[in-house]
């Protein structure tokens, strides 16, 4: 398996502008989550889909940030308006939902909000 | 809230062990993991404990206690690949989807 693919590696916008990042889990994975990881506030937790429904999306900053998961495969992460205090790296990860629910991670996102 | 608390930064001569301490209180427990993440990169699943006692895989053990909060990653024969965050987590519920509490990471230089 290719592990967890998330697009694009790094992305560099303007503020303002709408951002999505990308994420493919590992297949047979039944949960995903998305985080956030800054040096002042360590790795966020900011949403996490069991069977492709949101169960927990307190950790979202605010209604900029939106997260869909429409099948199996693939969800996305997005940001409209993105600020500069968006900047951070973005992971996704999956787990099987089966034994210890170890987390894959992707291999994240750096965004760059101007 | 939850709450796990890891030393910021280590620094450990290569050959040494070095011992990673993480408390934790949280609203849940269901399990214990270590991640390791190099700089730049993803984290990447070191160990996990569930039970009290030591688990020891290779050059690193980890260990648990429940009813102190407490766990601790140990590294022994360091490398100068091990510099690098050690991230404790606590799997809150015993619920199909596996959410976790991640500390702020424990920064470990390891020098010559």
């Amino acid at each position: 398996d290719a592990g967890v693919i998330q697009s694009p590696r790094h992305e560099v916008t303007e503020m303002g502008q709408e951002v999505t990042l990308r994420c493919k889990p590992i297949s047979g994975h039944n949960s995903l989550f998305w985080y956030r990881q800054t040096m002042m506030r360590g790795l966020e937790l900011l949403i996490y889909f069991n069977n492709n429904v949101p169960i927990d999306d307190s950790g979202m900053p605010e209604d900029r940030f939106s997260a869909k998961m429409p099948n199996a495969s693939f969800s996305t992460l997005k940001i409209q308006p993105s600020e500069p205090r968006d900047s951070a790296v973005y992971f996704c990860a999956s787990s099987p939902n089966r034994g210890k629910n170890i987390q894959y991670f992707g291999a994240g996102t750096r965004l760059s909000v101007l | 809230g939850q709450n796990i608390d890891q030393p910021t930064e280590m620094t450990a001569t290569e050959g040494a062990i070095v011992q990673i301490n993480c408390t934790y209180q949280t609203s849940g427990f269901n399990g214990l993991f270590w991640y390791q993440q190099h700089a730049g990169e993803a984290p990447t699943f070191l160990s996990y404990n569930v039970l009290d006692g030591l688990e020891e895989k290779g050059r690193f053990s980890s260990f648990l206690s429940r009813s102190k909060g407490y766990s601790y990653l140990l590294l022994k024969e360091l490398q100068m690949k091990d510099s690098a965050s050690y991230l404790c987590a606590v799997r809150l519920h015993n619920t199909n989807a596996g959410k976790s509490t991640f500390g702020d990471g424990t920064t470990l230089t390891v020098k010559p």
